[in-house]
């Protein structure tokens, strides 16, 4: 089955430490998307990527960062610049968003706690 | 920059009652989209329905319908027959129209959290 696969599913941070987050899907789709969700919050937009080798930041990208190198995978780095990095962090991908109107499909999700 | 609010943190709703969960947002494009998710205790986000801002008809999905009043800037969710496996956090979210729907991210409101009683 096509779908998303984020993991791990639990992350430990330690002080001063980068992490990284992996997201993959096999759905062929060109746009992939990192959203960080804290409790009791809406989802908010850390980085997307509508094409293979590009990305853009979103509404939160300070203390992240990505990389598209190639069309299925697309991770994220939580570094240590990332004072409050404690949340869910959720993937999602779509179709390319020129002249569609697909939605969008989401992992299961990473929760990083810090230690 | 747009915003997403939704009024409800919380609802409830008596099993086979209907349940309507509020939205509104605020933007300066006439082209857009927006989405009703489904967050369960999993986490998953599950697509409940979407609707094209150029669109008169307010779109349905079975049991879930909306009533888009563009005007207004409101789009709200309607659960007609509500079943236990509906409890769920329910989001609404924007994305801008203009590369078509969802290429430059979503933007959410905070949820309503539904609480179906037996």
């Amino acid at each position: 089955d096509g779908g998303i696969t984020q993991s791990p599913k639990y992350l430990f941070r330690k002080e001063g430490q980068n992490v990284t987050l992996s997201c993959e899907q096999n759905l062929n789709h060109d746009a992939m998307y990192w959203y960080r969700q804290d409790p009791g919050q809406g989802l908010r937009l850390i980085y997307y990527s509508q094409i293979v080798n590009d990305f853009q930041k979103g509404d939160i990208a300070e203390g992240y960062s990505v990389s598209r190198e190639k069309k299925e995978s697309f991770p994220l780095t939580v570094t240590s610049a990332q004072k409050n990095p404690t949340a869910f962090y959720l993937c999602a991908s779509s179709i390319s968003g020129l002249g569609s109107n697909q939605p969008q499909h989401f992992g299961d999700g990473t929760r990083l706690s810090i230690l | 920059a747009q915003t997403v609010t939704q009024s409800q943190p919380e609802m409830s709703v008596q099993e086979a009652e209907t349940v309507t969960l509020s939205c509104t947002y605020d933007t300066s494009e006439s082209d857009y989209y927006l989405f009703w998710y489904k967050q369960p205790p999993s986490r998953q986000m599950i697509l409940v329905i979407r609707q094209e801002a150029y669109k008169q008809q307010n779109a349905t999905e079975n049991r879930f319908s909306v009533n888009f009043q563009k005007a207004a800037k409101s789009f709200s969710l309607k659960i007609s027959d509500s079943q236990l496996g509906d409890a769920a956090m329910y989001f609404c979210a924007y994305t801008p129209g203009r590369t078509g729907g969802g290429a430059d991210g979503l933007t959410f409101g905070k949820g309503t959290h539904l609480i179906i009683q037996p």
